[in-house]
């Protein structure tokens, strides 16, 4: 089975500055993905970024970067620069790559990110 | 840019009855999926279908639910006889493959059953 935990339900940021939203997963497959949404208060999921089990490098998409620590099985998101139109929740999810898990995101609970002035 | 495109955006239905929630997938994505999200709590997938038949689904989708792709474009979820319960937002999202390619996602359906 996989797990995400998500253990900051809220947080806040003033405007510039970085966050990191924090995400651990469990599973038991040898390769699997790891994603990240973004969902404004409009209700749409915002795929923002993903970190293969086995990618050497650290993904980053613009001000959004993944911190990949496989040994912690964390994958924790940061956004840097923060702006206003950041404020939403976001989903970690993850993905196996083996058959019968390969299909479905399992995502977490979410964390609702408030940006200030 | 291609999306994935849901309707309708809001449906109240009264229990007992059968809904249809329609989608749209990208075009070239080979791997369609419902998830649904019930109001403050996380997103949980429901089924997944692929060439032509569902390739995997979860406990929540009973014998109540029921998917087609009726032609080359749709996707359709079917729920027969709606339950207080069944309210929630449904997204439909589809990938070009399994694993590591992302999904993206409708800007779902909320469904109201009253």
């Amino acid at each position: 089975a996989q797990k995400i935990t998500q253990t900051q339900p809220g947080m806040f940021v003033q405007e510039k500055e970085a966050v990191t939203l924090d995400c651990t997963y469990d599973t038991s497959d040898p390769s699997y993905g790891l994603f990240w949404y973004k969902q404004p208060s409009s209700g749409e999921m915002i795929f923002l970024i993903y970190q293969g089990s086995y990618d050497q490098q650290n993904a980053t998409e613009g001000r959004y970067s993944l911190n990949f620590q496989k040994a912690r099985k964390s994958a924790n998101l940061v956004i840097s620069a923060s702006q206003l139109g950041d404020s939403a929740m976001y989903f970690c999810a993850m993905r196996g790559q083996n058959t019968g898990t390969a299909s479905k995101l399992t995502f977490g609970t979410g964390t609702r990110l408030q940006v200030t002035l | 840019e291609p999306e994935v495109t849901q309707t309708p955006s809001h449906q109240v239905t009264q229990m007992g009855q059968e809904v249809i929630l329609r989608c749209v997938p990208i075009s070239n994505h080979l791997y369609f999926y419902w998830y649904r999200q019930i109001l403050g709590q996380k997103v949980e997938f429901l089924v997944s279908f692929y060439n032509n038949e569902i390739s995997e689904k979860s406990e929540i989708f009973d014998d109540q639910f029921s998917v087609e792709r009726p032609d080359g474009s749709n996707f359709t979820l079917k729920i027969r006889s709606t339950k207080l319960e069944d309210s929630a937002m449904y997204f439909c999202a589809s990938s070009e493959a399994r694993g590591k390619a992302e999904a993206f996602f409708g800007q779902g359906t909320r469904l109201t059953v009253v």
